[in-house]
């Protein structure tokens, strides 16, 4: 079965600092989510990538896919506290599965 | 914008009780999920439904799980005699069948159930 092992599991940083957030995978991606959940409610969808080296931004937040489609990072360029949050990363695994794997997420701190 | 809405946002129950949580999914979607996420852990799939029948689920989607969709709106999710660990966070999703490579999915706000 796929695993999906996300990095760090906890990050703090300062406000208006840049971070990465990786996802990597033990199979061939076919399609990476990346949602947004704040600790003990739902998930907000962020991106969605599937082509091997494709890149998404929407705001302050940008997303790769390798060309390879196994690893994805997530990047927040000039952080806020509306940052804050746990982002997970999810993979469709293909092959007629259906539904997502998830890693166990990334917790982030914003530090004003 | 379209919503997944689940109710109840908590629930309480006692060990042994049955509980059916309920999800309405978006009106034009064909494909529905159940998903669970234990405090502290990672958002576990248990079961995915399309054409009125369970497409595929996990091993934890044991008989004491059963989902349906009793009209053209709600999909729900019923655990039979409830257990101290299947106190959770229950996520109904669903997505709209157009296409096998691109997949949306849209998740509700959760359901927060709590066994004691």
């Amino acid at each position: 079965s796929q695993e999906l092992e996300q990095s760090p599991q906890s990050l703090i940083v300062q406000e208006g600092k840049n971070l990465t957030i990786n996802c990597t995978s033990s199979k061939t991606l076919y399609g990476l989510y990346w949602y947004k959940q704040k600790y003990g409610e739902g998930l907000i969808f962020l991106m969605m990538l599937q082509k091997g080296g494709e890149e998404k931004s929407h705001e302050k937040i940008t997303a790769k896919l390798d060309e390879k489609k196994q690893q994805s990072s997530l990047h927040i360029t000039a952080s806020q506290p509306s940052h804050a949050g746990i982002y997970l990363c999810g993979a469709d695994s293909g092959g007629g599965a259906d539904g997502l794997t998830f890693g166990k997420g990334t917790h982030l701190i914003i530090q004003p | 914008e379209p919503e997944v809405t689940q109710t109840p946002s908590h629930q309480v129950t006692q060990m042994g009780q049955e509980v059916i949580l309920r999800c309405v999914p978006i009106s034009n979607h064909l494909y529905f999920y159940w998903y669970r996420q234990i405090l502290g852990q990672k958002v576990e799939f248990l079961v995915s439904f399309y054409n009125n029948e369970i497409s595929e689920k996990s091993e934890i989607f044991d008989d004491q799980f059963s989902v349906e969709r009793p009209d053209g709106s709600n999909f729900t999710l019923k655990i039979r005699s409830t257990k101290l660990e299947d106190s959770a966070m229950y996520f109904c999703a669903s997505r709209e069948g157009t296409g096998q490579l691109i997949k949306f999915y849209t998740f509700g706000s959760g359901t927060r159930l709590t066994v004691v």
